[in-house]
């Protein structure tokens, strides 16, 4: 069984602060991928990585997908009330996608 | 109807009962999933569905049963729950070909057993 872990399991930040989640596999997957998932509703994409060391920008979000492929990272700069949510990595192997349980952030204003 | 539609949004059913979960997505996909997602519990793949064909099943118990009519149409049907099935039960589409296949989620079935 894959196990796949993200850190911190809840965080609670004040408006304008950076923070940094994280996403760990035991195994090695094809890609990856974050996504947010705001209360009631389904997750929804915020960015697939599929190489190595790869770094993706999304405004203030900074992704980063580890060399060995096992491990990312999700770095949110100057965060705002509207950041609010669940983040979940999931890696896939073609269509066998594995969820992390998630980080749940809450920015306040 | 853009994305991803699921319906009913809610649902409450005893354990005797059959009803049926519906997802469409109007993105021209080829692949489409059911997830569930209980608190406490990451999300479990339960079944995909890649060119109308079942792909995985993932042990998943028989009083589920998924039917995929065609590329855009998915569903779920259930019968004789039990309480623990409680819980967000999400659809997803993706197109195979794309690189990392990128899955669109609906906005879920919130299922509640009694």
């Amino acid at each position: 069984t894959q196990l796949l872990e993200q850190s911190p399991q809840f965080l609670s930040i004040q408006e304008g602060e950076n923070l940094t989640v994280y996403c760990n596999s035991s195994s090695v997957f094809s890609s990856l991928q974050w996504y947010r998932q705001e209360p009631g509703e389904g997750p929804v994409l915020l960015v697939t990585v599929v190489t190595g060391g790869e770094v993706k920008k999304l405004k203030r979000l900074t992704f980063q997908f580890g060399d060995a492929r096992k491990d990312s990272s999700l770095h949110i700069t100057a965060a705002q009330p509207g950041d609010t949510g669940l983040y979940l990595c999931a890696l896939g192997e073609g269509q066998n996608f594995v969820f992390g349980p998630g980080t749940r952030l809450s920015v306040l204003p | 109807e853009t994305g991803v539609t699921q319906t009913p949004r809610h649902l409450v059913m005893g354990m005797t009962n059959k009803k049926s979960l519906k997802c469409e997505q109007h993105l021209g996909h080829n692949a489409m999933y059911w997830y569930k997602q209980s608190a406490k519990k990451p999300l479990e793949l339960m079944f995909v569905y890649s060119l109308e064909e079942r792909v995985e099943n993932n042990s998943v118990p028989s009083r589920f049963s998924p039917e995929c009519p065609n590329s855009s149409h998915l569903f779920l049907h259930l019968h004789t729950l039990q309480p623990e099935d409680s819980a967000l039960y999400l659809c997803a589409s993706s197109q195979v070909q794309r690189e990392g296949y990128e899955q669109y989620f609906g906005p879920g079935t919130r299922l509640t057993v009694t």
